[in-house]
């Protein structure tokens, strides 16, 4: 079935650093989604794009819709504790949302 | 935002018995939610569309005998894992479409984490 490869599978930083996560896949999407996902929590959107070659910052956060419209990447800039948790992409195609394996982040004070 | 409600937030049951969890949009009207399950440390899994008015579609793999959904109402959404076994603790998601004037946006319910002894 449709699979989304995100990477890296895990990241452990120090407080004030940036981070940086992608999605690939093999397929084209109309949307890519960034959410983040506490412990025991459902999802929390972060980022919508909905165009190819789309750029969209949310305060510290910053993504951007690949122009062959197969991949993305979730930047977050000075990285503070409060960051901590699973970070997932997601496209949709359709009405079918499609999640990869997901960021876990660690950051440490 | 909007806001999706999913009870109950975590549930132990003994083997054999069936479990109800509900989905609520709270201010807004959802003709189509989804269903995810998810297994420790993976990713979210697609298990169903449930649709308002009419049957649920499930995806591959998933035995729509075994999680029962009923989408009644355009406000709620329940999935009944029946018979449930060891094997069936999981993390279950639920999430509704709102659709707005431009796009389309999914929110997603607080998830039930259910524990089958």
């Amino acid at each position: 079935g449709q699979q989304l490869n995100q990477s890296p599978q895990s990241m452990f930083i120090q407080e004030g650093e940036d981070v940086s996560m992608n999605c690939t896949s093999s397929s084209i999407f109309n949307t890519w989604l960034w959410y983040k996902q506490d412990p025991g929590e459902g999802p929390v959107l972060l980022i919508a794009l909905y165009k190819a070659g789309e750029l969209t910052s949310n305060g510290r956060l910053t993504a951007q819709f690949g122009i062959t419209r197969k991949d993305s990447f979730l930047n977050i800039s000075a990285s503070i504790p409060s960051d901590v948790g699973i970070y997932f992409c997601a496209g949709r195609r359709g009405s079918r949302l499609t999640f990869g394996e997901g960021t876990q982040l660690t950051v440490n004070p | 935002g909007a806001v999706v409600s999913q009870h109950p937030s975590w549930v132990i049951c003994k083997s054999g018995t069936s479990v109800k969890i509900e989905c609520r949009s709270l201010d807004f009207q959802a003709t189509t939610m989804f269903w995810y399950r998810q297994f420790p440390k993976q990713s979210l899994m697609l298990m169903a569309t449930s649709n308002e008015g009419s049957k649920a579609t499930y995806e591959q793999g998933v035995e729509k005998d075994k999680f029962l959904i009923n989408h009644a109402s355009l406000t709620l959404s329940t999935l009944t894992v029946t018979s449930a076994h060891p094997e069936d603790s999981s993390f279950y998601i639920c999430s509704a479409r709102k659709n707005l004037a431009t796009n389309e946006k999914l929110f997603f319910g607080s998830g039930t984490q259910l524990s089958v002894l």
